[in-house]
């Protein structure tokens, strides 16, 4: 069976600021990892992915993450925080060989102070 | 363009009482998948279908249904309503394992 931690439920940034969000996964398969975000009462957006491809993801509103293997690790990177980055943000992993099913982790909420 | 949609977007009802949500796609997606979002918990799976005709309970199925008749459709199906069920839904399709899942709106039920 695989799982996510996330290992931060809540990360305050200034703006300005670089973001680290971290999540590892546990899988006995090789996984493909997603991380999404939610703004307030919105759905479920992806931001990235990583399908065993390059190990360093880029995604949108300049968020980037990298597949570390040996650390069963996909932590979400952003150089310079924004306002309007203030969400949750999920880690998601699928396996190659499982179950298919997406799992969740418990997701961190992002603060971003002026 | 190809979407899914959820019905309707909010709902209150009462206890007791059976209640159906509504999840369409139209991305020709075989998986699709039922969530419930509660603070601190993230999402968690309640049921699953692989395709037609197939279903599966997940993690907290308890007091749910769903049933899949075609490729488009995963209606949920609260049995009898209880004030636990209170909870935004998440309906969720997908290709393949290394394509990403595409997620409706949501539902906002309150169980009073």
């Amino acid at each position: 069976a695989q799982s996510v931690t996330q290992l931060d439920s809540h990360v305050s940034v200034s703006e300005g600021t670089p973001v680290l969000l971290r999540c590892n996964y546990s899988s006995s398969y090789s996984p493909s990892l997603f991380w999404y975000v939610q703004h307030p009462n919105k759905g479920l957006q992806l931001l990235l992915k990583y399908t065993s491809a390059a190990t360093l993801v880029k995604g949108i509103n300049g968020f980037e993450a990298e597949f570390k293997k040996s650390e069963t690790s996909f932590h979400l990177t952003k150089p310079s925080a924004h306002m309007s980055d203030a969400a949750e943000y999920f880690c998601v992993v699928r396996v190659t060989g499982g179950s298919y099913i997406p799992t969740f982790g418990r997701g961190t909420s992002l603060i971003v102070h002026p | 363009d190809a979407e899914i949609t959820q019905s309707p977007r909010h709902k209150i009802t009462e206890t007791g009482r059976q209640v159906t949500l509504a999840c369409h796609q139209t991305w020709n997606h075989n998986n699709m998948f039922w969530y419930r979002q509660d603070l601190g918990h993230g999402l968690r799976l309640i049921h699953y279908s692989y395709g037609v005709q197939d279903t599966n309970k997940g993690e907290v199925s308890d007091g749910y249904s769903v049933s899949r008749s075609n490729t488009e459709d995963l209606p949920l199906t609260l049995e009898s309503a209880a004030s636990s069920q209170t909870s935004v839904y998440f309906c969720a399709s997908s290709g393949g394992v290394n394509t990403e899942a595409f997620f409706g709106q949501g539902t906002r039920l309150t169980v009073v």
